[in-house]
């Protein structure tokens, strides 16, 4: 069975620029996440999908960042515009809607 | 926010010592996981425990749930040099509607092992 997967690996750009992050969780999870982990710290949650629904973004800066999972499978975040701050790993975690959650690789985003 | 509390932070051994780390939060849990992260890799499901006072193995892993709903320890037994990375343990809680909220993780134990 094929695990949750995330694209790109790795991201660079200035600040100010856009960028998107896309993640397709495991066949058959209804509940997908977003997750932020900065560096030496554990990942912090952005936003909960339930199927097609954002049910919790209470922790997601709203005024920057924005998410979608529009077919209630795969998921992208966005950033417009990065800062220096946002340079991170975002992860993408899904589940069958119970506590076992399976994470992607992540996307390492330097914001230079 | 809740906070996880977990230690020790990092811990330098020697290969074939056992390990133990835990974590303790203020608040309740309904459920603790425990996952390892290698560098530039995902968090990895190591055990998953549901009940209080549960003790759960997986090989020469085993995990336990505390009574209180508010700590659970992780062991390693007869460490081996493929068990060097960062360990988090999380917690959740069930939310009203079924489904499950995000995890709350602690920062993470370096595990590094020593030749």
């Amino acid at each position: 069975e094929a695990g949750v997967v995330q694209s790109p690996r790795y991201k660079i750009i200035e600040k100010k620029q856009p960028v998107a992050f896309w993640c397709n969780p495991i066949s058959g999870h209804n509940t997908l996440y977003w997750y932020l982990q900065n560096l030496g710290q554990g990942p912090e949650l952005l936003i909960r999908y339930e199927n097609e629904e954002a049910v919790d973004d209470s922790q997601l800066p709203k005024d920057r960042f924005s998410a979608e999972r529009l077919k209630g499978v795969d998921s992208t975040l966005k950033i417009q515009p990065a800062e220096l701050g946002d340079s991170a790993v975002y992860l993408c975690a899904s589940s069958l809607g119970e506590d076992e959650q399976f994470f992607g690789p992540g996307t390492r985003l330097t914001v230079l | 926010g809740q906070q996880l509390n977990q230690s020790p932070q990092s811990m330098f051994i020697q290969e074939g010592e056992d390990v133990s780390m835990n974590c303790t939060s203020s608040s309740i849990f309904n459920t603790w996981l425990w996952y390892k992260q290698d560098p530039g890799e995902g968090p990895v499901l190591l055990i998953a425990l549901y009940k209080a006072g549960e003790l759960t193995s997986n090989g020469r892993l085993t995990a336990q749930f505390g009574i209180t709903r508010k700590d659970s320890f992780l062991n390693i037994s007869a460490s081996i040099p493929s068990d060097v990375g960062i360990y988090f343990c999380a917690g959740a809680a069930m939310y009203s509607g079924g489904g499950a909220d995000g995890l709350t993780f602690g920062k993470g134990t370096h595990l590094i092992i020593q030749p």
